[in-house]
């Protein structure tokens, strides 16, 4: 089946230690979405990528960065992560603007902890 | 801006009872409209989705209207199970510079008691 991966599930990380998020997918969708979710709050988007073109919302920390190498994956980096970046960070995918809504396809998600 | 209102959780329903929750919109134009359901540890699933002015969508008895005329587009289900407990977002899509944008509202926990 088409779907979206995130790996891992769950990421333990110390304090100020960069740590590396990936998201595969195998549906073929131009654009790949990161989100940070924190607890009890609304998914809240970081930045995306359509084809190669990086968008970063205004108010990403540039702690935060990603990477696309191929159409395929997408990785977050968090270079040095604070306590206040513990949180569920959720890759999506979708087509782009065609004329039709085809919405987002979520992965599961990767819960990071930072210790 | 745009914006997604929903009613504050938690709901506390027991099973069999008739759920609604609330959802408010502000958008530029004519969004496409969502609602997509966690549940605990897990990722964002879609449960339906509607496109157009007067479109219902639905899912596992799950349903929303889209209505411009009140900008809402509240869920409802006629008859929860326990299996139901999980957050509801409910989200508007945007069309910017060719991609498509979710915004969601800040969700709704529903938790259904046997």
């Amino acid at each position: 089946d088409a779907m979206v991966i995130q790996n891992p599930r769950y990421q333990v990380t110390q304090f100020g230690k960069p740590v590396t998020l990936s998201c595969s997918q195998t549906l073929n969708h131009n654009v790949m979405y990161w989100y940070q979710q924190k607890s009890s709050q609304a998914p809240k988007l970081l930045f995306h990528y359509y084809d190669k073109d990086f968008n970063n919302e205004a108010d990403t920390p540039d702690n935060f960065q990603s990477r696309r190498p191929n159409t395929s994956f997408c990785f977050l980096d968090i270079r040095s992560p604070g306590l206040g970046d513990a949180a569920m960070y959720l890759c999506a995918t979708s087509r782009a603007w065609t004329g039709d809504n085809y919405g987002y396809t979520f992965g599961s998600g990767t819960r990071l902890t930072v210790v | 801006g745009n914006s997604v209102t929903q009613m504050e959780g938690p709901v506390t329903l027991s099973e069999e009872a008739f759920l609604t929750i609330n959802c408010t919109y502000t958008a530029t134009g004519y969004p496409s409209l969502f609602w997509y359901v966690q549940y605990p540890g897990e990722g964002l699933q879609l449960l339906l989705k509607a496109t157009k002015a007067d479109d219902k969508g639905s899912n596992k008895g799950f349903e929303a209207t889209y209505r411009k005329e009140t900008t809402s587009f509240h869920l409802e289900k006629g008859s929860v199970q326990v299996s139901d407990s999980a957050v509801y977002f409910c989200a508007l899509l945007l069309i910017s510079g060719g991609y498509n944008k979710l915004i969601f509202g800040a969700g709704t926990r529903l938790a259904v008691h046997p």
